[in-house]
């Protein structure tokens, strides 16, 4: 199993750019999350999902943008990127309820 | 509002035992969870407390003491390659995903 992958690993945007986190699982988890971790900072959630098609918000959702059509799957977009989401993005699965997260290894996104 | 608080840095020599603190304050309690990461790499999951008391993972424990809302884990024979940060994380609500802390740099000297 590769367990979450995640692409790119490393992107440069422009303000005001738009563009799409992949991230897979080929666990057949059920719970899907998206978080964003700024440099010396913990893991905030953005949003998560419950299963195909269920989608619900985090902590900071706002400038993102997810969707669940498959239960591999769970990409979240940037719309108009701003110099505040720069950070790095770690996408997770885990099998039912949150006890144990699987995170993938992270995309670093610079945004200038 | 929720909370976690621990603290940044912890340094310690290679054999020794660290103690890694964590308080919270949430709207509701489901479990505290403990995650290593290095070098800003993939978090991996390393323990998880429901009930109070201690949980053992070989050379790793976790205690969890729900009615001062406070936990810790434990890390015993220190080696170098524990240098990593430390999270821990709280599930306030059922369905719903975890709460992180800031993380706690552990730095571990021959």
């Amino acid at each position: 199993n590769a367990g979450v992958t995640q692409t790119p690993k490393f992107r440069i945007l422009k303000i005001g750019q738009s563009m799409t986190l992949q991230c897979t699982q080929d666990m057949n988890h059920n719970y899907m999350y998206w978080y964003r971790q700024d440099p010396g900072m913990g893991l905030k959630l953005i949003y998560y999902s419950v299963g195909a098609g269920i989608t619900d918000k985090g902590e900071v959702p706002n400038g993102y943008n997810v969707s669940r059509s498959t239960t591999e799957d769970f990409p979240l977009r940037l719309e108009l990127a701003a110099p505040s989401q720069t950070s790095v993005y770690f996408c997770a699965s885990s099998r039912t309820g949150e006890i144990e997260q699987y995170f993938g290894p992270g995309t670093r996104l610079t945004v200038t | 509002g929720q909370s976690l608080e621990q603290p940044s840095e912890v340094t310690a020599v290679e054999g020794a035992i660290v103690q890694i603190n964590c308080t919270y304050q949430t709207s509701g309690f489901y479990g505290l969870s403990w995650y290593q990461q290095h070098d800003g790499g993939a978090p991996t999951f390393l323990s998880y407390n429901a009930l109070d008391g201690l949980e053992e993972t070989g050379r790793f424990s976790s205690f969890l003491s729900r009615s001062d809302s406070y936990g810790y884990l434990l890390l015993q024979e220190l080696q170098m390659k524990d240098s990593a940060s430390y999270f821990c994380a709280v599930r306030s609500k059922a369905g719903t995903a975890l709460i992180f802390g800031k993380g706690t740099t552990l730095s571990v000297s021959s």
